[in-house]
């Protein structure tokens, strides 16, 4: 079975651009999460989506925003980048039914200049 | 508020030694525990996990750890390093139902030859 995939995996923007990253869950798995990976703060959690809708959300300005569609991919969307906004992004997906184990993608590497 | 600590931000080991990496939590309620590993430029990837029932979790690669409830830990074990064992480790807790995953701050682990 493949795994996680997500697309791209470098990328190099400048502040103020905004950006879209795309997640493809484990087929069957309808929960996909995204995190943001820094040396500073480590994992944090941005949100989660199950079956298109939002079940999690987490405290990120509205700047970062996701959806996802009825094939379970995913996509995440960063408006306005700030210098800040550079980290690893790395995508999960699980069957979306309780206590049950994230794979994880490589992670999209982004860059703000 | 859930939440994980890894004490030690750094372990050193001797190949062929037990390797001890260690986690706390702080979650009301029945935990599910997890275990995560990261080679450099790399997703995370899961090891075991604890959800309930025996307290001693076997995973991949050898890795092992005790599910504690008296003392809230967590800690990863394996028998007998490897160099190819260095990498970053995460614990994550979660409650059970949908809630989110946090994870701790990870812990670099070194195996020296």
């Amino acid at each position: 079975k493949a795994g996680v995939t997500q697309t791209p995996r470098y990328l190099i923007k400048t502040r103020g651009q905004q950006v879209t990253l795309s997640c493809s869950p484990i087929s069957g798995h309808r929960s996909v999460s995204w995190y943001q990976q820094t040396p500073g703060q480590g994992l944090q959690f941005l949100f989660e989506y199950f079956s298109e809708t939002q079940r999690n959300k987490g405290n990120f300005p509205g700047r970062f925003s996701g959806r996802q569609f009825s094939n379970s991919r995913s996509e995440m969307n960063v408006s306005t980048l700030e210098l800040g906004d550079s980290a690893l992004y790395l995508c999960a997906s699980s069957t979306g039914t309780g206590g049950e184990t994230q794979y994880f993608g490589p992670g999209t590497r982004l860059l703000v200049l | 508020a859930q939440s994980v600590a890894q004490p030690e931000d750094q372990v050193n080991v001797a190949e062929g030694n037990p390797l001890t990496v260690k986690c706390t939590y702080s979650v009301s309620g029945n935990p599910y525990l997890f275990w995560y590993v990261q080679y450099p430029n790399r997703g995370l990837q899961f090891l075991l996990k604890y959800i309930t029932g025996d307290n001693l979790v076997k995973g991949s690669y050898g890795f092992e750890a005790e599910f504690n409830k008296s003392q809230t830990s967590f800690h990863l074990k394996k028998p007998s390093a490897l160099v190819s064992d260095s990498a970053l480790y995460f614990c994550a807790v979660r409650y059970s139902g949908y809630s989110t995953l946090t994870f701790g701050k990870g812990t670099m682990l070194l195996v020296s030859p």
